[in-house]
């Protein structure tokens, strides 16, 4: 079955750029989508269909896409981004919806 | 504003049943797909299944499929899973999501807990 790949963990500093990237064979044919989970909290969107951002989502996450990969880009990096990050998309022939094994971002 | 609440969540024994509930409110419920994904305490995301707003599609990882159930009654703004043949392996927080697009999980709910254990 269709697979998404991150890199487990990464940490940057304050003020920093924090680029988190999410490998997968249908991008970008698919669309990829971008949740942020804090602990003890439901995971919130926070791009959709690559580059679009929610409303009330900060201007500093951005998204960007190069052939198979996608990445979510936080720049300017704040204490209260640490958290998991998770890539999503779909398995269109197989009609189900994939996530990738999220990065855990740190703030130094 | 968007509300997803879910209930029913408990422990229950390996090949026992048990129903989950959602109730959504501040948008109208029929207009949307609606989802349960899970997540393992400490594991990462995995999607379960997806009903489409008037409930003629439903979508289900493999891993549930045969087992578990979802449901929806608009009336009621609610959805459902119905899940039999629980196995260890389910034991998960199990989030209800509105799926815009189909696709994109923009409101999700604050979880329910559930745990299959002898």
């Amino acid at each position: 079955s269709y697979e998404v790949t991150q890199q487990p963990s990464m940490s940057v500093s304050p003020g920093q750029t924090a680029r988190i990237t999410c490998s997968g064979d249908a991008f970008p044919d698919v669309y990829a989508y971008w949740y942020q989970q804090k602990p003890g909290q439901a995971p919130q969107l926070v791009m959709f269909q690559g580059t679009e951002r929610p409303s009330g989502i900060p201007e500093r996450f951005s998204g960007s896409i190069s052939g198979t990969a996608v990445t979510l880009i936080i720049s300017g990096v704040q204490a209260e981004d640490e958290a998991d990050y998770y890539c999503q998309s779909t398995d269109r022939s197989h009609n189900s919806v994939v996530f990738g094994g999220g990065t855990k971002l740190t703030v130094l | 504003q968007v509300q997803l609440v879910e209930s029913g969540g408990g422990l229950v024994k390996p090949g026992g049943s048990l129903r989950l509930s959602c109730a959504a409110s501040g948008f109208t419920f029929s207009d949307y797909y609606m989802s349960w994904i899970r997540q393992t305490p400490g594991k990462g995301l995995e999607w379960v299944s997806t009903l489409h707003y008037g409930g003629r599609t439903i979508y289900y990882s493999d891993s549930v499929r045969g087992r578990f159930t979802i449901s929806r009654d608009n009336a009621k703004s609610s959805l459902y899973l119905q899940m039999d043949s629980l196995r260890d392996v389910d034991t998960a927080v199990y989030y209800c999501a509105r799926a815009t697009g189909g696709e994109a999980f923009d409101y999700w709910g604050q979880g329910t807990l559930v745990t299959v254990s002898s």
